[in-house]
């Protein structure tokens, strides 16, 4: 079946600092999404990209669809602590449901 | 409520017994997922009802998980003689319906087989 790679498993980084994560895959996927998910809690939507090559912000966050359609990647700027959490990258391909990339876990450091 | 519930939150049971956990979609949502989330994993897609079918089951792991939906609204996902293998955290998302429709997700069921 289809799977997604996403990297990386884990970061530690500073307060303010910029990050940056991906996900790429063997095949190709018509919509790319980025969840974020806090302990006990279901992922929430936090970027949604449709077209290849979309490039799209959502405040601090900013996404991108690979010309491919086999990869993305999600960056975050100036980085506060309320950023702590899991962040999966998600493909959607003619099927409805969901595939999941593994997850990154953010930490961010006072 | 405005979102997708679940219940219960926590479930822990015996290995061989069956559980059943519940799922309440967006009010007006005609699509409804059900995945489960491994520790420290992704999420894995178990199964999908357009209203009150489900046309995509592929993510069923065996035949000891099944699920229906009533109303086209509340749905219940059964584990029948649960094992060890089945603890996990089980979600529902729902959605209106259309293919590129944004799925939203529920706090999930945690269960624990003993």
């Amino acid at each position: 079946g289809q799977q997604l790679n996403q990297s990386p498993q884990s970061m530690f980084i500073q307060e303010g600092e910029d990050v940056s994560m991906n996900c790429t895959s063997s095949s190709i996927f018509n919509t790319w999404l980025w969840y974020k998910q806090e302990p006990g809690e279901g992922p929430v939507l936090l970027i949604a990209l449709y077209k290849a090559g979309e490039l799209t912000s959502n405040g601090r966050l900013t996404a991108q669809f690979g010309i491919t359609r086999k990869d993305s990647f999600l960056n975050i700027s100036a980085s506060i602590p309320s950023d702590v959490g899991i962040y999966f990258c998600a493909g959607s391909g003619s099927a409805r449901q969901l595939t999941f990339g593994s997850g990154t876990q953010l930490t961010v450091l006072p | 409520g405005a979102g997708v519930s679940q219940s219960p939150s926590n479930k822990v049971t015996e290995k061989g017994k069956d559980v059943e956990l519940r799922c309440d979609p967006i009010s007006g949502h005609t699509a409804l997922y059900w995945y489960r989330q491994s520790l420290g994993q992704g999420l894995e897609f178990l199964i999908y009802f357009q209203g009150n079918s489900a046309p995509d089951k592929s993510g069923l792991p065996s035949d000891r998980f099944s699920a229906e939906r009533t109303g086209g609204s509340v749905s219940t996902l059964t584990i029948q003689r649960t094992q060890q293998e089945d603890s996990a955290v089980y979600l529902c998302a729902s959605s209106l319906g259309g293919t590129t429709d944004t799925q939203y997700f529920g706090p999930g069921t945690r269960l624990t087989v003993l």
